[in-house]
């Protein structure tokens, strides 16, 4: 277990099409961190889960984005009917549970395309 | 809101030469500080980081000092690399309670480009 792995690296799809991604965290990392990448910006957080709980979610996650973190390993972020402003790279952390933060893993992303 | 302000890029520079991207930050409590690089491809590694006031950060010739009087955390290295292009980031994090999301505020991102 090297790092964080996420999937698919690159996913082009049409508008209104759903789509899902996976991560992969760290194996021992309780934390477990989404952040959306625009073009020529930084990150911005979108939700986080420590073990299976979503406890907390950006604004920007709108009511077609929906993530899951089953048994507290893998995490999978689904947008529902895509719209050309979803393009984005997709970026997936993880962490221990730090009361001070350390930084994370990120995991190399997958950059989503809407056409 | 807290918010991160990096120097605006493309940063270019020859081989050997000295480097320094400028990085202020708005926080309402005290932040962790961080540089973290992205080359092309890949994901956001941590370059370094700081956790209190006059720590200074260093990894692979770079350095950082957090400097609370000044809200900055400026990025020094003092002969790059063609190896060292990529994106930098400068970014914060707050305390969190203790089952809280220890969010990290993001910069822009610089580019920097060394030549040979």
């Amino acid at each position: 277990d090297t790092g964080v792995s996420q999937d698919p690296r690159h996913k082009i799809t049409k508008r209104g099409q759903n789509v899902t991604f996976r991560c992969d965290p760290i194996s021992e990392h309780n934390r477990l961190y989404w952040y959306r990448q625009t073009l020529g910006q930084g990150p911005e957080f979108l939700t986080y889960f420590q073990n299976e709980a979503q406890l907390e979610k950006s604004r920007l996650l709108s009511d077609r984005f929906s993530a899951e973190r089953p048994k507290g390993s893998f995490s999978t972020l689904e947008i529902q009917r895509t719209e050309q402003g979803d393009s984005a790279m997709y970026l997936c952390a993880s962490s221990l549970a730090l009361y001070r933060a350390y930084g994370y893993t990120f995991g190399s992303g997958t950059r989503l395309t809407v056409v | 809101g807290d918010s991160v302000t990096q120097m605006e890029g493309p940063v270019t520079l020859s081989e050997e030469a000295c480097l320094t991207i400028n990085c202020t930050y708005t926080a309402t409590g005290y932040p962790s500080l961080f540089w973290y690089v992205q080359y092309p491809g890949e994901g956001l590694q941590l370059l370094l980081k700081a956790t209190k006031a006059d720590d200074k950060g260093s990894n692979k010739g770079f350095e950082a000092t957090y400097r609370k009087e000044t809200t900055s955390f400026h990025l020094e290295k003092g002969s790059v690399q063609v190896s060292d292009s990529a994106v930098y980031f400068c970014a914060l994090s707050l305390p969190a309670l203790i089952q809280g999301a220890q969010k990290l505020v993001f910069g822009q991102g610089t580019r920097l480009t060394i030549n040979p």
